[in-house]
């Protein structure tokens, strides 16, 4: 069954450093997702991709946060500089269509923990 | 304000039992509910998801239902399994984009 695949699974950085977060989404899906989890608490929007552009973004998604597809198949999520806050589950997402009315496949996530 | 609440936080309960988790909501316009479920320190995993014409949903042992008037739905999980323990989220939809609306999640531990 396709699914969604992140790397790395866990990474640990120091605060103030760049942090590059990857994603291959299901390979006939249109729209992709970054979603932040902090734990214990409920998951986040960060921000929504489609033809080859930011479509949606919210207000966690600062300068700080850039996304991109360098090719045809990676999503990726870079933070470039990390602080404290922002140690949290990262999980990618890929839908068929919209988010309104297309399912969402999540991947497995990718643990950012900053010292 | 668009909100999705559930019950209860957090939920024990003997393996082979049912139980019955609640979620509220006031997200409107509404175009659809989804039940996820998440192990820990995993991604999310669809159970279900229903339209605002669908009161009953089921995939396997876990059936949803939805009261679009009352905005309520539930996830009914039938036989327990000591795999079921996770947390189970609502997410209501609104249309447009950004209009996912997630709540905290219920945390179910089956014991054996």
């Amino acid at each position: 069954e396709p699914e969604v695949t992140q790397t790395p699974s866990h990474q640990v950085t120091q605060m103030g450093q760049e942090v590059i977060l990857r994603c291959v989404p299901i390979s006939n899906h249109l729209y992709f997702y970054w979603y932040r989890q902090i734990l214990g608490q409920k998951v986040e929007f960060l921000v929504s991709f489609y033809n080859n552009e930011i479509s949606e973004k919210s207000e966690i998604f600062d300068d700080q946060f850039s996304v991109e597809r360098p090719d045809g198949s990676n999503f990726t999520l870079k933070i470039r500089s990390t602080k404290l806050e922002d140690s949290a589950m990262y999980f990618c997402a890929s839908s068929e269509q919209g988010e309104d009315t297309g399912e969402l496949f999540f991947g497995e996530g990718s643990r950012l923990t900053v010292l | 304000k668009n909100q999705v609440e559930q019950s209860p936080q957090s939920l024990i309960i003997l393996e082979g039992k049912n139980c019955t988790l609640q979620c509220n909501y006031t997200v409107s316009p509404f175009s659809n509910l989804r039940w996820y479920k998440q192990d820990t320190g995993r991604g999310p995993v669809s159970l279900t998801i229903m339209t605002f014409s669908e009161n009953t949903k089921s995939n396997g042992r876990y059936t949803a239902t939805l009261d679009a008037d009352t905005k309520q739905s539930s996830l009914h999980i039938t036989a327990s399994q000591l795999s079921d323990s996770a947390s189970y989220i609502c997410v209501v939809s609104a249309p447009g984009a950004n209009n996912l609306f997630f709540g905290t999640g219920t945390r179910l531990t089956v014991i054996p």
